[in-house]
């Protein structure tokens, strides 16, 4: 099973408001990063969350991590149309190999 | 600085064939791996390569294979295509073996077998 789960799986929310997509994981992490993807294009990094960090923010971005409930949520503030695409969490893990393993993702629409 | 670049983009492919999708990865970087996202679904993990090594394969069959070169960009070949290969097929980048760097996403090859 993936090692990421977002949820919701889609959201649909209207231009302006705040959009928050929640990602769970299962085994220990060293890092955690948040990937935005528009609609059979390739994956464009959000940001990076260490497992030592609890909250990063990079613009309308904002990232948290609690490693206690192996959850992490990202939340884009004052929504616009453009922010319209599927997010993905994809864990860095601690034991074996250096990978990405992703989630299903979360489908964000935003409606003008 | 150029990104990870993918060739074809697009690729049309005969149940049976061979398809090979080529990858270069942002300059510096020594790791590249593969992922496949097939229609509506996520990624999920084919290959890993670091300084021309194997270093993880995903629950692939064999018939999914790589290299990766010295200038470190990389191939990854699928023989005796089905038809449930068809999908998106996304190339990543990263620096050196240490975890934790981010991972950069080139734009794919979509991959379409008939």
């Amino acid at each position: 099973s993936q090692q990421g789960e977002e949820d919701p799986q889609a959201l649909s929310i209207q231009e302006g408001e705040n959009a928050t997509m929640n990602c769970s994981y299962k085994t220990s992490i060293n890092n955690l990063q948040w990937y935005r993807q528009n609609s059979g294009r390739g994956l464009v990094h959000l940001i990076l969350i260490r497992s030592n960090e609890r909250e990063k923010h990079s613009g309308r971005l904002r990232v948290t991590l609690d490693t206690s409930k192996k959850s992490s949520s990202l939340l884009i503030t004052a929504s616009r149309a453009a922010d319209t695409a599927s997010y993905f969490c994809a864990t860095g893990l601690i034991q074996g190999a250096q990978k990405l393993v992703f989630g299903q993702g979360t489908r964000l629409t935003i409606n003008p | 600085e150029a990104g990870v670049t993918q060739s074809p983009t697009h690729l049309i492919k005969t149940r049976g064939q061979q398809a090979t999708l080529r990858c270069s990865p942002i300059s510096g970087h020594t790791s590249v791996y593969w992922y496949q996202q097939a229609l509506g679904l996520g990624l999920q993990f084919l290959l890993w390569y670091d300084e021309g090594e194997e270093r993880n394969r995903g629950n692939f069959p064999p018939r999914f294979s790589g290299r990766q070169f010295p200038n470190y960009s990389s191939e990854l070949n699928v023989n005796a295509l089905e038809l449930e290969d068809s999908a998106l097929y996304l190339c990543a980048s990263t620096l050196t073996l240490v975890s934790g760097n981010t991972i950069y996403f080139g734009e794919g090859s979509w991959l379409t077998v008939v």
